[in-house]
Parts: structure tokens; C-alpha cells; sequence
């Protein structure tokens, strides 16, 4: 158990909708990542939070959003869902970005997204 | 932008036999990390590597980094089935010298280990 949290489990709903996917990171951690790995893609970078802040983007599609709160939970927001959208979301958390390659990412155990 | 390959894409192993799994980049590596997913399942972190000609061991799995080359090896000695899963390699963005952002990883080797 790496200490991030991501729910839901699973996630079913149709093209055009739009879902939100929770992350909470380690205790102590400030940096929350996201990632989507699908068969096609792989996994790749989306987007990077500090302590409340966007800090980086990756791949991101203009549909995505995500925000960290306070308390340094993180959502990512999906809308207008495709059929191509349908892959594993993950997020990871690391202490402090700013410490170059010394930080480790954690990742959770991903929410399963299948748009129909 | 920064690809890493890895190779081989699959591997079937024989219980017990050695293997390795190598990974290169196509730029200049500023770390490497190392980690395991078994399918569908999350990422979980073996081992990160910071610097050329560093040389990590945990339990019987060893990785090396050689910055000249750009490329990291994986190599896991007397293979288990516990050893069974998808192995990714992931480094921080060589635009920003590395600097603290989201991994680009590999696509990944898949390794299943016959009894």
C-alpha cells in the first residue's frame, strides 16, 4: 500500500458526460501527478499540483481540468467524454518537488475509467 | 520530447533463470526510476537511480544506471513467480534538466515466469 488513495474503483458512463476523479495523496505530501496509461499511449503525464498550484502540464487535453484543495486532496475533471477517453487514471504523490530527483512519486491504485 | 524505450516489450523466463530488462533514453538521463505493476493494477516503486554508474540492489532484483549510454538495466536474479508482472522505467524531463515534474516512462516489458 503506497498511502495514495484514488476513488472510484471503476468508472462507467457515456460519451458526452463529464466525471471527476479523486486523489488524495500521502500524509506529507505536497505534490500530487497525474498520469493516464491506456494500451495505444502508455502511460503519460497530465498534469502537477503543489501545495495548491499548478506546477506543470503534460499531455493534458483541453476537456481535462484538475485543482488541488487545501487540504491537498486532488480532482481531475473529465468532460465531454469520447470513446478514446477510456483508460486508467492514476495519481501519484511525492514530498517535495523542488528536491530535483530525489523525490519519488507514490502512485495509488488508479480508477478505471470506460466511457461507452 | 523524451522517449524511453525498453526491451524486450515481453519475456518468458523459466523459474529460477536470470533476466534482464534494459531501458534507454533518447536524451540525456537525469535519474531513473524503476517500478512494477502487476495488470491493472497501480505502479509500485522498486528502486530510483541518480547518477551514472550507480548500482541498486533490493532483494534479488539490481539496477544499474550508465549515463553515457542514456540507458538503465533491470536485471533480477533466480526469478519467482512473485517476480511476474509489467516492469516500467520512468525519468524525470531532460528539458528541465530534471527537474521535479511528471515521468516519462517506457512502455513497458512484461515478464511472466514459468514454473
Amino acid at each position: 500500500d503506497s498511502g495514495v488513495t484514488q476513488t472510484p474503483k471503476h468508472l462507467i458512463t457515456a460519451t458526452g458526460q463529464r466525471v471527476t476523479l479523486r486523489c488524495s495523496p500521502r500524509s506529507g505530501d505536497l505534490s500530487v501527478y497525474w498520469y493516464q496509461q491506456s494500451l495505444d499511449q502508455g502511460l503519460q503525464f497530465l498534469i502537477h499540483y503543489y501545495n495548491g498550484e499548478e506546477r506543470a502540464k503534460g499531455n493534458i487535453l483541453e476537456r481535462f481540468s484538475a485543482q488541488q484543495f487545501p487540504d491537498l486532496h486532488s480532482e481531475l475533471n473529465l468532460s465531454s467524454l469520447e470513446l478514446g477517453d477510456s483508460a486508467l487514471y492514476f495519481c501519484a504523490s511525492s514530498v517535495d518537488p523542488l528536491a530535483g530527483v530525489k523525490y519519488t512519486q507514490y502512485f495509488g491504485p488508479g480508477t478505471r475509467l470506460t466511457v461507452l | 520530447s523524451q522517449e524511453l524505450e525498453q526491451s524486450p516489450q515481453s519475456l518468458i523466463v523459466q523459474e529460477g533463470k536470470n533476466l534482464t530488462i534494459n531501458c534507454t533514453s533518447s536524451k540525456t538521463l537525469y535519474g531513473l526510476y524503476w517500478y512494477k505493476q502487476k495488470y491493472g493494477e497501480g505502479l509500485i516503486f522498486l528502486m530510483m537511480l541518480q547518477k551514472g554508474g550507480e548500482e541498486k540492489s533490493h532483494e534479488k532484483i539490481t539496477a544499474k544506471l550508465d549515463e553515457k549510454k542514456q540507458q538503465s538495466s533491470l536485471h533480477i536474479t533466480a526469478s519467482q513467480p512473485s517476480h511476474a508482472g509489467i516492469y516500467l522505467c520512468g525519468a524525470p524531463p531532460a528539458d528541465s534538466g530534471g527537474g521535479a515534474d511528471g515521468l516519462t516512462f517506457g512502455k513497458g516489458t512484461h515478464l511472466i515466469i514459468q514454473p
